[in-house]
């Protein structure tokens, strides 16, 4: 049983890249989430799926989108990558009462 | 919407001194309370949690929160802490109540925790 897990753990893009960071849970939650984590700004949501086929913006979305491929994986695309985007990214799936478990996170350097 | 305040940006003790910290939050409606704790370079794990019952409970690693209903607040305590508790702590809110299948928290920006030896 391992959890969330998210790819890559690291990555670096030149600005105007794309990428798509992948996430999967194995817990078999509905809804699943995708945060950035900035130094003192703590956890922002980008987007989120209550359940399979649905995904809705949370607070930070723009220059990202999602994709909830099936119950178990959550995709985040960025199509063109900016510094700005720098950041920690973390993937989390929340279980029956709402507590979320959480990925291991990606760290993407954007020159 | 919701919001998460803990008023602690950043908290320096001594190991064996007892600590707390502070959370509140804004709904008032039924909530489930969460805390997280970070260790450097690693992801959020949860700590405790309350849904609903008793207003103090316990987590792992001798933390224990307390749940007051009348002040919208929930605030971290552990009696003696350790080098090992050096750490980033978020609260956490999710509106909804008991069964809620969506999860949607709302955090706190965290309290960092240095704790020397």
């Amino acid at each position: 049983n391992a959890g969330v897990t998210q790819t890559p753990k690291f990555q670096v893009l030149k600005t105007g890249q794309s990428m798509t960071l992948q996430c999967a849970q194995d817990m078999n939650h509905n809804s699943m989430y995708w945060y950035r984590q900035d130094p003192g700004m703590g956890l922002r949501l980008i987007y989120y799926s209550a359940s399979e086929g649905t995904t809705d913006k949370g607070e930070v979305p723009n220059g990202y989108n999602v994709s909830r491929l099936n119950k178990r994986e959550f995709s985040l695309r960025l199509e063109s990558a900016a510094p700005s985007q720098t950041s920690v990214y973390f993937c989390a799936s929340s279980g029956r009462h709402g507590e979320q478990y959480f990925g291991p996170g990606t760290r993407l350097t954007v020159t | 919407a919701q919001s998460v305040s803990q008023h602690n940006h950043h908290v320096i003790l001594s190991e064996a001194a007892s600590l707390e910290l502070g959370c509140n939050y804004s709904y008032g409606g039924t909530v489930n309370l969460f805390w997280y704790v970070q260790y450097p370079g690693q992801h959020l794990q949860l700590l405790l949690k309350y849904f609903s019952g008793d207003p103090l409970v316990k987590g792992i690693k001798g933390f224990e929160a307390e749940f007051i209903k009348s002040k919208f607040s929930f605030n971290l305590r552990k009696p003696s802490v350790q080098w090992s508790d050096t750490a980033e702590y978020f609260c956490a809110v999710n509106e909804g109540g008991r069964g809620s299948t969506l999860g949607r928290l709302y955090f706190g920006r965290g309290t960092q925790l240095t704790v020397w030896p």
